[in-house]
């Protein structure tokens, strides 16, 4: 069963804008990670923020966590056309060592 | 040389046939993993090996079974091909704290 789930489902914007994901789990978790997906390719690992932090930033990536609603949202900025792709949220259990858990990916286009 | 390697990258086979998807990494990494995407459902979990010796079904082993020939290598059988396994199928390797997974191409199979 699906863990995250990504919203919204699509996004389009304009080149320089900022864009926004959303994601929300269901189950206590060590740590969350943010892929990207070329269309059709492999996943790239982007951010991964653990159960302590608040808020990572990594280039133009800026990721939040709040554990008390079990959510984290992705903030890409200065958004460029090379940005399009899709996002996928990723949660591991705390329970246990366990696989990484997806959702369902947030499609961003970038509009030049 | 990619770190996860799959073959085949491509794949087209008739409804009851045999099918084995291969994969290889030169990570140095024990954990690997089989995910299956298909449109609208994000990546979903087959299998995953924390080392050569394991070997643990995922959320949606049934019709699939795994060889992990050695640290770098973990293969995927279809025993009988289905149409509805028709899909990308991913195969990932981490380290032992699951931060970070890297991902092969792909292999897109379609079942006739």
């Amino acid at each position: 069963s699906q863990q995250g789930e990504e919203d919204p489902q699509a996004l389009s914007i304009q080149e320089g804008e900022n864009a926004t994901m959303n994601c929300s789990y269901k189950t206590s978790i060590n740590n969350l990670q943010w892929y990207r997906q070329n269309s059709g390719r492999g996943l790239v690992h982007l951010i991964l923020i653990r159960s302590n932090e608040r808020e990572k930033h990594s280039g133009r990536l800026r990721v939040t966590l709040d554990t008390s609603k079990k959510s984290s949202s992705l903030l890409i900025t200065a958004s460029r056309a090379a940005d399009t792709a899709s996002y996928f949220c990723a949660t591991d259990r705390s329970s246990g060592n366990t696989p990484l858990v997806f959702g369902k990916g947030t499609r961003l286009s970038v509009i030049a | 040389d990619a770190d996860v390697t799959q073959t085949p990258r491509n794949r087209i086979t008739k409804t009851g046939k045999r099918i084995m998807l291969e994969c290889s990494q030169t990570k140095g990494h024990d954990r690997m993993y089989w995910y299956r995407q298909d449109p609208g459902l994000g990546l979903r979990l087959i299998y995953y090996s924390f080392d050569v010796k394991d070997i643990n079904k995922g959320e949606i082993s049934d019709g699939y079974s795994v060889s992990r020939q050695a640290q770098a290598k973990f293969s995927l059988s279809l025993e009988s091909a289905i149409p509805n396994q028709t899909a990308l199928y991913f195969c990932a390797t981490s380290d032992f704290r699951g931060h970070g997974y890297t991902f092969g191409s792909g292999t897109r199979l379609t079942v006739v």
